[in-house]
């Protein structure tokens, strides 16, 4: 299984709502991403897990939280966003995150916008 | 801070011709290069991933190249197809940051 599932597919949410991003993945990789992107540019690494614990923050505002609750599983937490966060939310895993040779895996993608 | 280019931005070729995407980046000092492709609101695929010690990977009718020294990559892709169009994105990873291309978009006329 070299899959990748993120829920939900689309989220269409308020500037006061509180909701979530679901990513998982049974590969047994222990690094995994999160990444945004708006239309016409490339992903932008937001946060990386590994081994379950938070390795890297690229200075992402504190409206987005992310949580790493088991190896398989990588939530993302969403509240008080503004309509400039609507974006492709992007998932992807690797073995781990020291090895040079890891490919990352990504999901589909959760396509979030805030109204 | 590693940037990462694509050129062309956009390229339209008839079915059947051989093309080369370019992938460029600044700091040579890259654990690994991953290219993928994108279709349209959709994930990244993983094509190949070429390590810093190898020249080259092979899958199928695409072929990557990698010279550090001169800071290239390049995705040749034989004999395209109408389902190769998609945006394709090189991302080079140094130390444990990964860094995206702007990516190429590619149309494949039948």
């Amino acid at each position: 299984d070299t899959e990748v599932t993120q829920t939900p597919k689309h989220l269409v949410m308020g500037m006061t709502n509180k909701k979530s991003l679901k990513c998982e993945q049974h590969m047994g990789h222990r690094a995994m991403y999160w990444y945004k992107q708006k239309a016409k540019k490339p992903p932008e690494l937001m946060f990386v897990y590994s081994y379950e614990k938070l390795s890297i923050n690229e200075s992402v505002p504190s409206r987005f939280s992310p949580e790493c609750p088991n190896s398989s599983l990588l939530n993302l937490h969403l509240h008080a966003l503004q309509p400039e966060d609507s974006a492709l939310y992007l998932c992807a895993s690797s073995q781990t995150l020291s090895s040079p040779t890891n490919e990352q895996f990504f999901g589909p993608g959760t396509r979030l916008t805030v109204l | 801070k590693q940037e990462v280019t694509q050129i062309p931005a956009a390229l339209s070729v008839p079915e059947g011709e051989n093309l080369v995407l370019n992938c460029s980046f600044t700091d040579s000092a890259i654990y690994n290069l991953q290219w993928f492709r994108q279709d349209p609101g959709k994930g990244l695929t993983s094509l190949l991933l070429i390590q810093s010690s190898q020249r080259e990977q092979t899958s199928g009718r695409l072929n990557a190249s990698l010279d550090k020294s001169s800071g290239r990559s390049t995705l040749y892709i034989a004999a395209s197809q109408p389902g190769d169009s998609a945006t394709y994105l090189c991302a080079a990873r140094t130390g444990n940051q990964f860094y995206f291309g702007t990516g190429t978009s590619l149309t494949v006329i039948p």
